[in-house]
């Protein structure tokens, strides 16, 4: 069964630092990987997809890396500001067995941005 | 639509009562995922379908809980008996059938579900 873990739990940092967000998946065999962003009381937003043969992708201030055979992927955002705070979230669509892919996701990692 | 749409966002039900939550995916849209997230942690998988085909309904904690999508667009999650610990936010998620597995998933806002 596909197990996601990010780290850290939560992170608080002042505006302008550059960070990163990790996160690590226990079976390979995974379609894509995709980061999204979770402000409260609301919805997932997309941020990054990664497909399996994919190394990363930029948006912006944000890059996701892909590393398929270690089962880790990072998040790095560049310059923070405080509209960056929010739960962001690593989903990796996995094969598992099935044709469709399901979508098993980490626990999250709260960023705090203080001015 | 421009995005998946749920309803009602927000839903307050008294313990043993049945609930039906909503999920409008965007139009053309072949594949529907249900998601429920409890507070503070990641969403968890309940079911998906691929047009009106229910394919998957292994993440469904019980048999009180029922999902069903008739005519391949609107689902409808009811969940029947309410308990305590159904208390989480329903996601609903689609994608197109252009991208397979590897397509991007679309989610909606959620339905919040508080049980008193």
């Amino acid at each position: 069964k596909q197990e996601v873990t990010q780290i850290p739990a939560a992170l608080s940092v002042p505006e302008g630092e550059n960070l990163v967000l990790n996160c690590s998946f226990t079976d390979s065999a995974i379609y894509n990987l995709q980061w999204f962003r979770q402000d409260p009381g609301k919805g997932l937003t997309s941020l990054l997809l990664i497909q399996s043969s994919q190394r990363e992708q930029t948006s912006g201030r944000l890059n996701a890396s892909l590393d398929k055979s270690s089962g880790r992927s990072t998040l790095y955002i560049a310059a923070s500001q405080p509209g960056d705070s929010a739960t962001y979230l690593c989903a990796v669509r996995d094969v598992g067995g099935t044709s469709y892919g399901k979508l098993t996701f980490g626990q999250g990692t709260i960023l705090t941005v203080h001015p | 639509g421009a995005g998946v749409s749920q309803s009602p966002r927000y839903k307050v039900a008294k313990r043993g009562q049945d609930v039906a939550l909503r999920c409008d995916p965007i139009s053309g849209h072949v594949s529907l995922f249900w998601y429920q997230q409890a507070l503070g942690q990641g969403p968890e998988f309940l079911t998906y379908f691929q047009n009106e085909a229910q394919l998957d309904k292994s993440g469904l904690p019980s048999d009180r809980f029922f999902a069903e999508r008739p005519e391949g667009s609107v689902s409808t999650l009811k969940i029947q008996r309410t308990q305590q610990e159904d208390s989480a936010v329903y996601l609903c998620a689609s994608s197109p059938l252009a991208g397979g597995p590897t397509g991007e998933l679309f989610f909606g806002e959620g339905s919040r579900l508080t049980v008193l």
